[in-house]
């Protein structure tokens, strides 16, 4: 059974501070790592993708792969009220993430307190 | 370059009837894959078409059936209707790199 966990939150910032989410998932031959963030009542809208361990910097948003720990985060520098959304780690076998089955968390609620 | 379209936005059903979602990818993307993500949830995967066929299924039961056309669209098909099945489905386009998901139909089972 494949798992991705996150923790819920929610988790409550100060604006202009840092924001780090994580999440952990369960099956080793994950290949794909994504971030997705979903407003309320909306669909999910993809922030960043990374396929290989470290860092990857895009603008204001660090994600982090650790494969060893099985572990993936995401760090979102000076924080705004409208990064305030819920935060959806998801992983896949694929090399190639569009071509297998995503596996979600149940997501990270943030709010960025102004 | 239109994104990814669903189709209607917002659907309510009784308990025992038949739904059909429909999808149109991205231009240029020739996979489709559906999603239910009930509140509160993240979403769940229910199913991947690639080249008119099902390429992978999640852990939905036979009630769940889709199809896709020539020009990659793709409809969803829910059965017997249960009130679980009250949830927003997605539907995600890819070619290769990444999914991007629509805006999602929200379906109401009373």
């Amino acid at each position: 059974q494949k798992e991705v966990e996150q923790n819920s939150g929610p988790l409550s910032v100060p604006e202009g501070a840092i924001a780090s989410l994580n999440c952990t998932y369960s099956d080793r031959g994950s290949q794909s790592f994504f971030w997705y963030r979903q407003y309320s009542g909306k669909s999910p809208e993809l922030i960043m993708s990374i396929y290989s361990n470290g860092d990857k910097e895009d603008g204001r948003f660090t994600a982090q792969l650790n494969k060893a720990s099985q572990y993936v985060s995401l760090l979102i520098r000076d924080s705004q009220p409208s990064d305030s959304a819920t935060y959806l780690c998801a992983v896949n076998r694929g090399r190639k993430g569009g071509a297998d089955g995503l596996t979600f968390g149940k997501g990270t609620h943030l709010i960025i307190q102004p | 370059d239109a994104g990814v379209t669903q189709s209607p936005t917002h659907l309510i059903k009784t308990r025992g009837q038949q739904v059909t979602l429909r999808c149109s990818p991205k231009s240029g993307h020739d996979t489709v894959s559906w999603y239910q993500q009930a509140l509160g949830q993240g979403p769940q995967f229910i199913f991947q078409y690639y080249e008119e066929e099902e390429r992978q299924r999640g852990n939905f039961p036979d009630r769940f059936s889709g199809h896709q056309f020539p020009n990659y669209s793709s409809e969803l098909n829910v059965n017997a209707l249960l009130l679980g099945d009250s949830a927003l489905y997605l539907c995600a386009s890819s070619v290769q790199e990444t999914q991007y998901f629509g805006p999602g139909t929200r379906l109401l089972v009373l």
